[in-house]
């Protein structure tokens, strides 16, 4: 597509549930990232994915979170077990190339768990 | 670690005034330098780039210099306009899988 698309735009969760994001990036682009944006808080790096691999899982705040790629194209970030500390903005970006500063980033998926 | 420290917000001007948003930085090696701008219900959106010390990023009228000497890289508009308003973040890139660090974002908010 044009530019990176995410799903869902809102999701209201109770605490306890599992919720799932996804991220279509950009076709051809190799390289995706998911971030998260906490109230009044710049954006975490959370994983990244070059292809279906995911190098970097360094920055996912705990077990409760996973993500995978498929068919080096749509991402997606599980959280289980949300908790009311999961409530932010989850952003995916992607990237033509590893190495390659020009990312795109989608809109977000603004997550509340209550 | 990586960190990026940025201008408290929010920032409010009047149209065609003068704006400064300050970051520094700290950081091993020699990052690159970035900042990103959100408009309301939009994704970030890069604004303007550095790679390398002295280098100055500009683009509509933002400019931006990365200062090896002071691990700085202050944001500049001599005139802004109310479609400035937004959120901005400074944010350095380093690391083998180039992933961002980011500082927590100034909102801009610009009257007529």
């Amino acid at each position: 597509g044009a530019g990176v698309s995410q799903s869902p735009s809102n999701k209201v969760t109770e605490k306890g549930k599992d919720v799932e994001l996804r991220c279509d990036p950009i076709s051809g682009h190799t390289a995706l990232y998911w971030y998260r944006q906490s109230l009044g808080q710049g954006l975490e790096f959370l994983i990244y994915f070059q292809g279906n691999s995911a190098p970097d899982k360094s920055g996912l705040p705990s077990d409760r979170f996973s993500a995978e790629r498929t068919g080096g194209s749509v991402s997606t970030l599980t959280i289980q077990r949300t908790q009311q500390e999961d409530s932010a903005v989850y952003l995916c970006a992607s990237s033509l190339a590893r190495g390659d500063y020009g990312y795109t980033f989608g809109s977000g998926t603004r997550l509340t768990v209550v | 670690g990586n960190s990026v420290t940025q201008m408290e917000g929010p920032v409010t001007l009047s149209e065609e005034a003068f704006l400064t948003i300050n970051c520094t930085y700290t950081a091993t090696g020699y990052p690159s330098l970035f900042w990103y701008v959100q408009y309301p219900g939009e994704g970030l959106q890069l604004l303007l780039k550095a790679t390398k010390a002295d280098d100055k990023g500009s683009n509509k009228g933002f400019e931006a210099t990365y200062r090896k000497e002071t691990t700085s890289f202050h944001l500049e508009k001599g005139s802004v306009q109310v479609s400035d308003s937004a959120v901005y973040f400074c944010a350095l890139g380093s690391g083998s899988a180039r992933q961002l660090t980011f500082g927590s974002g100034t909102q801009l908010t610009v009257l007529p």
